[in-house]
């Protein structure tokens, strides 16, 4: 099992440019995540989905947007770029969404927007 | 709100030292707690968890303890190894449906030989 993928590991854009983050796992977990990290802070959640084609926002959904085609994939796409969102980018998933269960990681995406 | 207050990093310790990595946190109810690793390159994966207090938690060596009365839940190892550099966060969530997972900054340990 790959687990969790993410793709680009790395990107640099400009202000204004747009983008999509690729996120996959191969668990057949029914929920997925996003979430970015800023250097000193703890993790905050952008959006998620708890199944093919039903999304949520979570603390931090300005800016971005995502969809649900299937229960594999889960991108996060940015429309115009901002120095704001300069940061780590993180997909998980769980096998369901309950409190106390594991979530599994890719690892990670690194962002810079100039 | 909820919370999760870490001891700041990084932390440089020589291999078989002690490690002590300090967790507290706010919340309402009872959370479960979470230690969470990330290894150089890697995404977080779970190093242990505890969901009810005096719970502990193990894996890998490394354990902590659910404790209700300090809001504490820190993370331990007897003796570190070089393999043991990572960044690690602790983290909590409530309840049996779904409430986002509140995550501490993460500290950033180095051991050297």
């Amino acid at each position: 099992n790959a687990g969790v993928t993410q793709t680009p590991k790395f990107r640099i854009l400009k202000i204004g440019q747009s983008m999509t983050l690729q996120c996959t796992q191969d668990m057949n977990h029914n929920y997925m995540y996003w979430y970015r990290q800023d250097p000193g802070m703890g993790l905050k959640l952008i959006y998620y989905s708890v199944g093919a084609g039903i999304t949520d926002k979570g603390e931090v959904p300005n800016g971005y947007n995502v969809s649900r085609s299937t229960t594999e994939d889960f991108p996060l796409r940015l429309e115009l770029a901002a120095p704001s969102q300069t940061s780590v980018y993180f997909c998980a998933s769980s096998y369901s969404l309950a409190g106390n269960q594991e979530q599994y990681f890719g690892p990670g995406t690194r962002l810079t927007v100039t | 709100g909820d919370s999760v207050t870490q001891m700041e990093g990084p932390v440089t310790l020589s291999e078989e030292a002690f490690l002590t990595i300090n967790c507290t946190y706010t919340a309402t109810g009872y959370p479960s707690l979470f230690w969470y690793v990330q290894y150089p390159g890697e995404g977080l994966q779970l190093l242990l968890k505890a969901t009810k207090a005096d719970d502990k938690g193990s894996n890998k060596g490394f354990e902590a303890t659910y404790r209700k009365e300090t809001t504490s839940f820190h993370l331990e190892k007897g003796s570190v190894q070089v393999s043991d550099s990572a960044v690690y966060f602790c983290a909590l969530s409530r309840g049996t449906s779904y409430d986002k997972v509140i995550f501490g900054p993460g500290t950033s340990l180095s051991v050297i030989p």
